[in-house]
């Protein structure tokens, strides 16, 4: 149960577009469509941004947006804002039914 | 509105006990499998337990398996984690969540903070 691989920190100004990776195996990330993504405001819960690797719960915003490809999945935020500034965790179902999470990544908005 | 108020954190000393609680409202309860989740001071998401809806199948991480039992009541809308054997690295703020489609976990407590120390 290996924790999937994202960058410790990323960086960007306001409007500009960054993306986080997040990196698994064969076991987790590239065996189904169940990786998600969730942002964590400073000492608040986590927040669901992203399902079923692609998709935006009711009411994100559509400047998040996922890919993936293989064992890697991707979130990118575009049109960056202030308010964005937070930890971004990814998350995937694993082939033994558990579930594996990232080690996070903090956004830093310039 | 879907609240998840989570309690029973504290301070144990390494190889002591302590039983989470996680109470719930506005949502039915005995439809949704449930999971906990730990969060250790300045790090990253752990992904810690899982039971399904009507508590009769469960999962561990490996690193909890055999000191650790999720359990739920699903008459008053409680889940449950109880904690044995604790070490220190099982620090941390304790989140209860609710599994949403595909795995996604949707809702979140507030949490509550375990912290294993002599």
């Amino acid at each position: 149960q290996s924790a999937l691989t994202q960058p410790a920190s990323v960086s960007g100004s306001p409007g500009q577009s960054i993306t986080i990776s997040c990196t698994g195996t064969n076991s987790d990330v590239g065996s189904y469509h169940l990786v998600s993504w969730y942002q964590q405001h400073p000492g608040k819960a986590p927040k669901l941004i992203i399902y079923e690797d692609t998709k935006r719960p009711s009411g994100v915003s559509s400047r998040f947006s996922a890919s993936k490809s293989g064992n890697a999945a991707s979130l990118t935020i575009s049109g960056l804002q202030a308010e964005d500034e937070a930890d971004y965790h990814c998350c995937s179902y694993s082939v033994i039914n558990t579930l594996v999470f990232g080690g996070g990544t903090k956004l830093t908005v310039l | 509105d879907v609240q998840l108020v989570e309690s029973g954190g504290g301070l144990v000393q390494p190889g002591g006990s302590l039983r989470l609680s996680c109470a719930t409202s506005g949502f039915r309860f005995n439809t949704y499998w449930m999971h906990w989740v730990r969060q250790a001071p300045g790090k990253g998401l752990m992904w810690v337990s899982r039971i399904n809806s009507d508590g009769s199948g469960t999962k561990y991480a490996d690193s909890v398996t055999g000191r650790f039992t999720i359990s739920r009541d699903n008459a008053k809308n409680i889940l449950y984690l109880q904690m044995d054997s604790l070490r220190a690295d099982d620090t941390g703020l304790y989140y209860c969540t609710r599994e949403w489609e595909a795995s996604a976990q949707d809702k979140w407590g507030q949490g509550t903070l375990v912290t294993v120390s002599s």
